[in-house]
């Protein structure tokens, strides 16, 4: 069976610090991966998505970034955090083709201070 | 630009009657929609998957139809327990595979 995971679970970062999230999938080969926030009182945004190794695809502008280094990995990362970026970092992923179904990691929660 | 309406936000029952969530979409040229549960500070677990084709999906307690012409989903969960309290969300896979989510309806069902 598949499984997706997150690291870490909680993180708390000052301003201005970089970031780095993970998320890896198992049991599956060629996954679409996703990156989604969500921040408190709001509902789900897609940062990112990939296709393919290499393969990023950014929905909202902003100072984030994601990078899929190996077929079942996915990261965010950021070089200088701003209080805005604090939320629920969501990964994701479909099999297949982009209108499958989506199966959702734990999460991480960040809070940059 | 898909809009997805949950309503209503936030539902208490008591144990053992039965749950109607409500959801609407303005744009009906989707893929599928996708029911998640999300207990506090806990990642999505997927629900039901309804293709755009279908017209509903059952698993066990949990029923949802889809009326794709008019934009509605409707969650069913039957003889709630105290077990079902979490939120529920609604996501609508868009003809661009985005997927787009409402903001959620939180159950609450009292013992």
């Amino acid at each position: 069976s598949q499984t997706i995971h997150q690291w870490p679970a909680t993180l708390v970062q000052p301003v201005g610090s970089p970031l780095s999230l993970e998320c890896t999938v198992e049991g599956t080969s060629n996954p679409n991966l996703y990156w989604y926030r969500q921040a408190a009182g709001r509902g789900l945004q897609l940062l990112f998505y990939s296709v393919g190794i290499g393969q990023i695809s950014s929905e909202v502008p902003q100072n984030l970034s994601a990078s899929r280094p190996q077929d079942r990995q996915f990261i965010l990362s950021s070089k200088k955090l701003l209080l805005s970026d604090s939320g629920f970092y969501l990964c994701a992923w479909s099999p297949g083709v982009l209108s499958g179904e989506q199966f959702f990691g734990p999460g991480t929660r960040l809070t940059v201070l | 630009k898909q809009e997805v309406t949950q309503i209503p936000a936030a539902l208490s029952v008591p144990e053992g009657e039965n749950l109607v969530l409500n959801c609407s979409f303005t744009d009906s040229a989707i893929y599928n929609l996708q029911w998640f549960r999300q207990d506090p500070g806990k990642g999505l677990t997927s629900l039901l998957l309804i293709q755009s084709s279908q017209r509903e999906q059952t698993s066990g307690r949990l029923n949802a139809s889809l009326d794709k012409s008019s934009g509605r989903s409707t969650l069913y969960i039957a003889a709630s327990q105290p077990g079902d309290s979490a939120t529920y969300l609604c996501a609508v896979l868009s003809n661009d595979y985005k997927l787009s989510f409402g903001a959620g309806t939180t159950v609450t069902v009292r013992a």
